[in-house]
């Protein structure tokens, strides 16, 4: 089984700082990895995906994140936050012997970014 | 490539009516899932098809919950008869079948029922 932990389902920032949302992990196999954001009205987007190599991953709109498998964790980053990133963030896993590629997401998290 | 199609848009109705959601796939794609996403209950898988043979309906809440997947390019999921406790938005998503690739989401059906 896997599951999927997005700590605080809300984050608040001021624009222009790091942003960092959570997300932490449960799988019996290796992982692949994947972070969603979803605007309002709208569906989910693919941000970026760990599958294999590079533990760092960069994805759109300048954000990246990190795979650390000792943590079990895949955190989200974002030097410095615009206005327009405020949206909802989803965190994703799904395992190797998946054979029909079913995601299991976290709760997701509401950025929120103050002028 | 003109991404997942959902319609319609939005749906209201009345309680007791029938409910029918479409979604078109991205072409080639040979996985696809419906979603439930409420304030309350987040973001909640109701069934998944793998060419076109549902694998795993454990999500629909009830037999009023219908899916069907005619065809490679077509979906449909039916709620008869409906309850206000289903209103919500619900998602189509599709991708192909590697556990790597990412799921392509809709824009949604925002349903309401009165």
């Amino acid at each position: 089984a896997q599951s999927v932990t997005q700590l605080g389902s809300h984050v608040s920032v001021s624009e222009g700082a790091l942003v960092l949302l959570r997300c932490n992990y449960s799988s019996s196999v290796p992982p692949y990895l994947f972070w969603y954001v979803q605007y309002p009205n709208q569906g989910l987007q693919l941000l970026l995906k760990y599958t294999t190599g590079a533990t760092l991953v960069k994805g759109i709109n300048g954000f990246e994140a990190e795979f650390k498998k000792s943590e079990t964790s895949f955190h989200l980053t974002k030097p410095s936050a615009h206005m327009s990133d405020a949206a909802e963030y989803f965190c994703a896993v799904s395992s190797v012997n998946n054979a029909g590629n079913m995601l299991t997401f976290g709760g997701g998290t509401r950025l929120m970014v103050k002028p | 490539d003109a991404g997942v199609i959902q319609s319609p848009r939005h749906e209201v109705t009345e309680m007791g009516q029938e409910v029918t959601l479409r979604c078109k796939p991205i072409s080639g794609h040979n996985s696809l899932f419906w979603y439930r996403q409420t304030m309350m209950r987040g973001l909640e898988l109701l069934i998944y098809f793998n060419n076109n043979v549902p694998i795993d309906d454990s999500g629909m809440p009830e037999d009023r919950f219908s899916a069907k997947m005619p065809n490679a390019s077509f979906s449909t999921l039916k709620i008869q008869p409906s309850e206000p406790r289903d209103s919500a938005v619900y998602f189509c998503a599709s991708s192909s079948t590697r556990g790597s690739s990412p799921l392509h989401f809709g824009n949604g059906t925002r349903l309401t029922v009165t």
